[in-house]
């Protein structure tokens, strides 16, 4: 099983400021298999990035997703308020998908 | 617009099997696409439970894999999960969601539906 770790835990920003979020995995994954979702509380998780850097539909263009192999990073250039959230990388590989453990990013 | 919505019993009793359904609206589940359940423990991450196929071919997480049913029901335009042998540890928040062969990211998400594990 790809195991993902993302970093760091918690990030604090303030808005307009731009936040880059780390998702490394136990072996090489597929740039294809390879996505981002946000969540807020109390809602489903939203898919922001899929296929390591194509953005999903209607989401903004201040959030870009980059890397390959085992080295993948979901970068927002200036925050909004709305940005406030949990942000997860998923991988699917070997017929079975996993999760990163997530990163918050809050507001300092 | 596509939508997704679970339903099934929010409390289960240990040991006995958890139930729940997804129904789609705004798409033909025969048309295409893969539908698979995620789970999320009460303030913790995502978990992938496992995957249906319209045809009714699946593929599960390795670690849940000998408790886990997937099925679908083309006629009603839905698919269920059963997952026997609960405990307290599969109290969790349970999504429905839809993956494309390509990519494999789940584009559209239920609300979720909360399931607790109590007796």
């Amino acid at each position: 099983e790809i195991v993902l770790t993302q970093s760091p835990g918690t990030l604090s920003l303030s808005p307009g400021e731009r936040a880059t979020l780390s998702c490394r995995a136990s072996q090489s994954v597929s740039s294809s298999y390879l996505a981002w979702y946000q969540q807020k509380p109390g809602q489903a998780p939203r898919l922001l990035i899929y296929g390591a850097s194509s953005r999903a539909t209607g989401i903004p263009d201040r959030f870009s997703g980059s890397g390959s192999g085992t080295d993948f990073t979901l970068t927002i250039s200036r925050l909004e308020p709305e940005d406030f959230a949990v942000y997860y990388c998923q991988q699917y590989g070997s017929s079975s998908f996993t999760f990163g453990p997530g990163t918050k990013v809050d507001i300092k | 617009q596509v939508q997704l919505q679970e339903s099934g019993p929010g409390l289960v009793k240990p040991s006995e099997t958890l139930s729940l359904t997804c129904a789609v609206s705004g798409y033909s589940i025969s048309s295409g696409y893969y539908w698979g359940w995620i789970r999320q423990p009460p303030g913790k991450g995502l978990e992938w439970i496992g995957s249906i196929y319209h045809s009714g071919s699946t593929y599960y997480n390795p670690s849940l894999k000998s408790r886990v049913t997937i099925s679908v029901d083309t006629s009603k335009n839905q698919f269920s999960l059963k997952l026997s042998s609960v405990t307290a540890a599969d109290t969790a928040v349970y999504y429905c969601a839809r993956h494309p062969g390509q990519p494999r990211a789940f584009d559209i998400w239920g609300q979720g539906t909360m399931v607790t594990v109590s007796s």
